[in-house]
């Protein structure tokens, strides 16, 4: 079963902040998360592995809660590259099932 | 020097026909995927391939067909295509394990008429 995001879309102004959650109804042993631009193929923006671990990519970090078997996305002082949908992954086995996607758009 | 590449970018072809996508890996990963995203952006997982076990979600029809010549190529087959077809599909490698990220190639956008 795949992870569900939220929001399903976002428009920000450049400089604002925005947050994208991913949640489980199945037990979340790592959260994977990629960012796609429009035309492209999905980029690997970083794993996390173990509950309350938080990571960071230039301005955007994430956390995982392993227990509320979520995780966030949090994309800060946003950028114009940062536009794209942002998937969340949730590997199991050899299968790697992605979330609906957030389609993230900045403005000038 | 490309690490996933899929051949071809673009396909368009009639209903009923059969068709292939080429990919291949120079990454040395030991697992491949298929991905087929819709029109609205869905990603969904359609095979993993490791080391000769084949994991296939069951929502798959069973037209569609994975097929691995050796460790760096997953090639799909697609038979009778159907107008639901259409799609863009990626295929991806990566290291077996959840720790490992996934690499994706640029993606196949098939139509079909």
């Amino acid at each position: 079963q795949q992870p569900v995001q939220s929001p399903q879309a976002v428009i920000l102004r450049e400089g604002e902040d925005a947050v994208i959650n991913c949640s489980s109804s199945k037990a979340l042993y790592s959260v994977h998360w990629y960012r796609q631009k429009h035309g492209e193929a999905p980029v690997f923006l970083m794993i996390l592995l173990k509950g309350g671990e938080q990571k960071g990519h230039e301005k955007i970090s994430a956390s995982f809660n392993e227990k509320k078997q979520q995780s966030s996305l949090y994309l800060t002082a946003s950028q114009l590259s940062y536009s794209g949908t942002y998937f969340c992954g949730s590997p199991a086995g050899n299968m790697l099932t992605f979330g609906g996607g957030t389609r993230l758009m900045v403005k000038p | 020097d490309t690490a996933v590449s899929q051949t071809p970018k673009y396909l368009v072809t009639q209903m009923g026909n059969d068709k292939s996508i080429k990919c291949e890996q120079n990454l040395g990963h030991d697992t491949m995927y298929w991905y087929k995203q819709d029109s609205k952006k869905f990603l969904k997982i359609m095979f993993s391939y490791n080391n000769k076990e084949l994991i296939i979600n069951e929502t798959v029809p069973n037209r569609f067909s994975p097929k691995s010549p050796d460790k760096a190529h997953l090639n799909l087959h697609i038979n009778s295509l159907e107008l639901g077809d259409s799609a863009v599909y990626f295929c991806a490698s990566s290291h077996k394990g959840q720790v490992a990220e996934a690499f994706f190639g640029q993606g196949t956008r098939l139509t079909v008429v």
